[in-house]
């Protein structure tokens, strides 16, 4: 079975700071890769995936992602928050193959909060 | 397009009581999950539901939980009788079909249960 480990719990920064938060995986086949985000008050929505091709891979609201597959690692970029990417942010992972592949497997998830 | 909705947003109940949740997926979207979010963990998944079939429940708790997707529309997820583990943020997510693996799943808001 896969899992997903957010190296942050809360990570506090000022407005224009840039950011990086860490994730990891577990898991020897190949993944799908995922990041969402839950904005307060707000469901769950997808920030970016990846599923194959350009490792680096941008998503909305000027986030990116690199998926460095000798390190398990996806983690989330961004060279300057804003006050409203206050938000806590997930990252998420289904493997390839076999029953269950569907299933996402989250991190525990990583609180942001930016300082006006 | 309306997205995926969930009702009720918030339900408290007592020990012993019975909760039906509902999810409405995104009119077309064959596959339809639940996940759950137990205080100060990750989101959890419960179950897959392709039209009306159950593809996956192995992310069930216990035989106290039980999910129906009538006629392949919208899903419930009855928990009978609660109790004070089974509180936490409940997710239902939708997608397309064809291929699950590859798909985005988009979610609802969630539905806030409080077993007192």
């Amino acid at each position: 079975a896969q899992s997903v480990s957010q190296h942050n719990h809360h990570v506090i920064l000022s407005e224009a700071a840039s950011l990086e938060l860490g994730c990891n995986y577990s898991y020897g086949g190949t993944v799908n890769l995922f990041w969402y985000v839950q904005y307060p008050g707000q469901h769950l929505q997808l920030l970016l995936k990846y599923f194959s091709g350009d490792p680096l891979v941008k998503g909305i609201k000027g986030f990116e992602a690199e998926f460095i597959k000798s390190k398990f690692s996806f983690n989330l970029r961004k060279p300057s928050v804003q006050w409203s990417d206050t938000a806590e942010y997930f990252c998420a992972v289904n493997a390839a193959g076999g029953a269950g592949s569907y299933q996402l497997t989250f991190g525990k998830g990583t609180k942001l909060s930016v300082i006006p | 397009e309306a997205g995926v909705t969930q009702f009720p947003s918030h339900s408290v109940i007592e020990k012993g009581q019975t909760v039906t949740l509902r999810c409405d997926p995104i009119s077309g979207h064959d596959n339809l999950y639940w996940y759950r979010r137990v205080m100060g963990k990750e989101i959890k998944f419960l179950l897959h539901f392709v039209k009306e079939s159950k593809q996956d429940e192995s992310g069930m708790p216990n035989n106290r939980f039980l999910a129906e997707r009538t006629g392949g529309t919208y899903s419930t997820l009855k928990v009978q009788p609660a109790e004070l583990e089974d509180s936490g943020v409940y997710f239902c997510a939708s997608s397309q079909g064809g291929n699950p693996w590859s798909e985005t799943q988009y979610f609802g808001p969630g539905t806030r249960l409080l077993v007192l």
